[in-house]
């Protein structure tokens, strides 16, 4: 069983859906838990930060984590097409004194205007 | 504070032959990650280097290498390149060592023929 599992879509929308992005995890060791967002030819770029149980939101981005469920989500309301990019959930991992990051494989998500 | 910087953006290379990425982390930024990223298997964490020293490795073979500087900046080696090798290569900073966000550069694309 891989650590992290993220479906790789792609998921196309229409402009102004709600988009839901979902990743699963075994490794019950994750402590924090991050969304980054990846256009095309282009390094991945932070879009959330989260490192408890719960909800946290930031303009039109929320970050659900659910530690008891291993499952972690982000919700995309509004959603433009300046929003098509890739998205991948990361966690972190905490070995020999420093972190390391485990990456879901990303979604491909395109919305159309 | 500018961004990650990575040189160079694209490289390409034969089989046999060695190669050696850069990364200028963002200023004051003391942790520099190497990251692999690939369609087949996504984002994998090479390795972690925090004041000139290897905190943590990934499940690569010893062809590639690393090393940080004094001024935190630092590069990456592989050596006896495979086809397999192409891959963007990604440098991710971090103020420190865990705990915390990591930024990404825009990558080095190389093509190993």
């Amino acid at each position: 069983q891989k650590e992290v599992e993220q479906d790789p879509g792609p998921l196309s929308v229409p402009e102004g859906a709600i988009v839901s992005l979902n990743c699963t995890y075994s490794n019950s060791a994750f402590q924090y838990f991050m969304w980054y967002r990846q256009y095309s030819r282009k390094g991945p770029e932070l879009l959330m930060y989260t490192y408890s149980s719960g909800n946290k939101e930031d303009g039109r981005f929320t970050a659900q984590v659910d530690k008891s469920s291993k499952y972690i989500s982000l919700f995309i309301r509004d959603s433009q097409p300046s929003d098509s990019a890739t998205y991948l959930c990361a966690m972190s991992l905490s070995q020999g004194g420093s972190e390391k990051l485990v990456f879901g494989k990303g979604t491909k998500l395109t919305v159309n205007p | 504070k500018a961004g990650v910087t990575q040189t160079p953006r694209y490289l390409i290379k034969t089989r046999g032959q060695q190669v050696t990425l850069s990364c200028s982390p963002i200023s004051g930024h003391r942790s520099v990650s190497w990251y692999q990223q690939t369609p087949g298997q996504g984002l994998q964490f090479l390795f972690e280097y925090f004041s000139e020293t290897q905190r943590n490795k990934g499940n690569f073979p010893g062809r590639f290498s690393g090393r940080q500087f004094s001024n935190s900046r630092s590069e990456m080696n592989v050596s006896t390149l495979e086809l397999g090798d192409s891959a963007l290569y990604l440098c991710a900073s971090s103020p420190r060592t865990s705990g915390g966000t990591q930024y990404f550069g825009p990558g080095t694309r190389l093509t190993v023929l």
